[in-house]
């Protein structure tokens, strides 16, 4: 079946430092999207990638689709105690309606 | 805006015993999914709907099953429980086709079996 693999699973960081998460589908996807979750918390939705080779910004984060639609990134510059959390990638995958998560990666960041 | 509801938000049980998870997803959506979070783990996907019929199955164990009704919420019923099904069960909706397919998360339903 269709899987999604991110790694790192941890990344420790410095205030102030980069962060990058990535993404692999064993498929090609419709679309891939992007989740944060708090602790304790739920998966809040980040943003949706659809286009091949598609790059989006929000503030200090980047996201990037690949050119064959299977793989993606997530980059935080300058990292903040507030970007603490884990983030998730997730596929959506053909017509049958199965949005697939990433293990996630659990990002710390050090003040 | 309406967001996710799921309810009850926690549950204790005790083994073999059944319960029943509820969710009521934003209007208007036509997909609706569930998911078996446990700690320190992704979430794992475990049914979904589109359109009150089941489009796909994770690894949703044979104890369980769900199902969407006609005002398009949806319950999570599971059976002889056992201590590994505590986790946290996310259910989650979202449009399956067009431009915003995001998922919108309910905040969960804590379940203990002890």
């Amino acid at each position: 079946g269709q899987q999604v693999m991110q790694i790192p699973q941890y990344q420790h960081v410095q205030e102030g430092e980069d962060f990058t998460t990535y993404c692999n589908s064993s498929t090609t996807l419709s679309n891939i999207q992007w989740y944060k979750q708090r602790p304790g918390g739920h998966p809040v939705f980040l943003i949706q990638l659809v286009k091949s080779g598609e790059v989006k910004k929000q503030k200090r984060l980047t996201f990037q689709f690949g050119e064959a639609k299977k793989n993606s990134s997530l980059h935080i510059t300058a990292t903040q105690t507030t970007d603490v959390g884990t983030y998730f990638c997730a596929g959506l995958g053909g017509s049958q309606g199965n949005l697939i998560f990433g293990k996630g990666t659990k990002l710390s960041v050090k003040p | 805006a309406a967001g996710v509801i799921q309810s009850p938000r926690h549950l204790i049980k005790e083994k073999r015993e059944t319960a029943t998870l509820k969710c009521y997803p934003i209007p208007r959506h036509d997909t609706v999914y569930w998911y078996q979070q446990g700690p320190g783990q992704d979430p794992q996907f475990l049914i979904s709907f589109y359109e009150k019929m089941q489009s796909d199955k994770g690894s949703i164990p044979d104890r369980f099953s769900a199902q969407q009704f006609s005002d398009y919420h949806s319950e999570l019923n599971m059976s002889s429980l056992e201590l590994g099904d505590s986790a946290l069960y996310f259910c989650a909706s979202s449009f399956l086709v067009g431009v915003n397919t995001e998922a919108f998360f309910g905040q969960g339903t804590r379940l203990t079996v002890v």
